[in-house]
């Protein structure tokens, strides 16, 4: 069984410009997270959706946005990029809201 | 706000050798605690989680511990080995509590765990 798959594993965007990142949950799984490793900041949460909503949102600007499709892929969206949103960005999904959170290798998102 | 302390930030052991991390959450509703090991370059792979209403749980040389009376968990490694060595992370969240469900994972710091051949 594929897990979750993210897309494209490295980013290089400038500051000011708008980044987009997609990912492929496990087949069946109806929950997406998405999750900010920044270093010295560890993991923080940004966006949960499920079935085409989203549930609850971390503590993030309203530039962090994103969406889950009919066939349960999601995007992330990070308009106005600045300097500290370098990071990796983490997919997860699970089988139902509240099961348990299988995560992607992250895409490697760097602004110069 | 939530919180999750998680201690050692580092953790050097010889291989054979038993390893302890512990981690201390904040928000009392919290009532699903997994553990992630992540190694460079890869995302975190879930290699253990507890539930509240069970006190323990063990899965071959893995073994996590709850106390949810001082709010913190622990994850023990017994007979490590040298693929053991990674980033450990745990996390507490609000799972499916009625009128209060958050999902969200609040992650500890990480410990680096390192077994010395």
């Amino acid at each position: 069984e594929a897990g979750v798959t993210q897309s494209p594993t490295h980013l290089i965007k400038t500051r000011g410009q708008q980044a987009t990142l997609r990912c492929s949950p496990i087949s069946g799984h109806t929950s997406v997270y998405w999750y900010q490793q920044a270093l010295g900041l560890g993991l923080q949460f940004l966006l949960w959706y499920d079935e085409g909503e989203e549930r609850n949102r971390g503590n993030f600007p309203p530039r962090f946005s994103g969406r889950q499709f009919p066939n349960y892929s999601s995007e992330l969206n990070v308009n106005a990029l600045e300097l500290e949103d370098s990071a990796l960005y983490l997919c997860a999904s699970s089988f139902q809201a509240g099961e348990t959170q299988y995560f992607g290798p992250g895409t490697r998102l760097l602004v110069l | 706000g939530e919180n999750v302390e998680q201690h050692p930030s580092t953790l050097s052991v010889q291989e054979g050798d038993s390893a302890v991390i512990k981690c201390t959450y904040s928000d009392s509703a919290s009532n699903y605690f997994p553990w992630y090991k992540q190694e460079l370059g890869k995302g975190p792979q879930l290699i253990i989680d507890i539930r509240s209403n069970v006190g323990e749980k063990k899965d071959q040389r893995i073994a996590v511990t709850l106390n949810k009376t001082a709010k913190h968990f622990s994850l023990h490694i017994t007979e490590t080995q040298p693929e053991d060595s990674a980033v450990y992370f745990c996390a507490a969240s609000r799972w499916l509590v009625v009128g209060g469900a958050t999902n969200k994972l609040i992650f500890g710091t990480g410990t680096l765990l390192a077994v010395q051949p």
